[in-house]
């Protein structure tokens, strides 16, 4: 079965860059299918943040405009969400998912504060 | 971007009892639409997907249904394990976008 697991910092200072991890378990990410972030927001607003392929294209919400960037390691079959100049906007819990047909599998989250 | 616009964005039902939740794109999606339940502190769960596929190990009292551009989550039977929050997620096109959830609690 697919697992995923977040990690990375609980807190980031406004400005500053925010860096996840997603780690992934019974499934090569090169394999085939897409690799996605999506968060949530205090007050429960979803949003899809964006996606790595398999094939390592990606595809971005453009409501964080040139601020996100997905990439990957394919050798520890983990992929990374780097968040640039964030604001207390971006204070919420951070999810990586497996996409399907659907988000099938997700990682548990990972709350991220935005504060000084 | 395609919007979702799900309601009610909260509902309160007594157990055994019939619960529709909809959600309403803004423009075609084709069957492109899924439901997630979320429960406190627990990651979102895909319960339907394909407008009417029901995800593995999701009991049968979930359905999935589509008429046009409208979509509905029906649970035919609540039970307690059923309270949480519910979305819907289209990915016909990017940026994918959610409902705005509506919150399942017993009356």
């Amino acid at each position: 079965e697919i697992q995923l697991q977040e990690s990375g910092p609980g807190l980031v200072k406004p400005s500053q860059s925010l860096s996840l991890t997603c780690s992934v378990t019974g499934y090569t990410i090169t394999s085939g299918y897409d690799w996605s972030w999506i968060r949530k927001f205090p007050g429960n607003k979803m949003e899809w943040m964006g996606y790595i392929s398999y094939s390592g294209s990606t595809n971005y919400n453009p409501s964080l405009k040139s601020r996100i960037s997905i990439t990957r390691d394919t050798s520890k079959n983990q992929f990374f969400l780097q968040l640039n100049s964030v604001t207390t906007e971006d204070t919420a819990t951070y999810y990586c998912a497996h996409v399907y047909y659907g988000l099938d599998y997700w990682g548990q989250g990972v709350m991220v504060t935005v504060s000084s | 971007d395609i919007q979702m616009t799900q309601s009610p964005a909260s509902l309160s039902a007594s157990l055994e009892e019939i619960v529709t939740i909809t959600c309403q794109a803004s423009q075609d999606i084709g069957n492109w639409l899924s439901w997630y339940q979320q429960k406190p502190g627990k990651s979102p769960q895909l319960l339907i997907y394909g407008a009417t596929s029901l995800a593995d190990g999701v009991p049968s009292r979930f359905s999935g249904s589509r008429s046009g551009t409208q979509y509905s989550l029906k649970i035919s039977r609540l039970q307690v394990e059923d309270i949480g929050i519910y979305y819907c997620l289209q990915a016909y096109s990017a940026p994918y976008t959610f409902g705005a959830g509506t919150k399942l609690e017993l009356k």
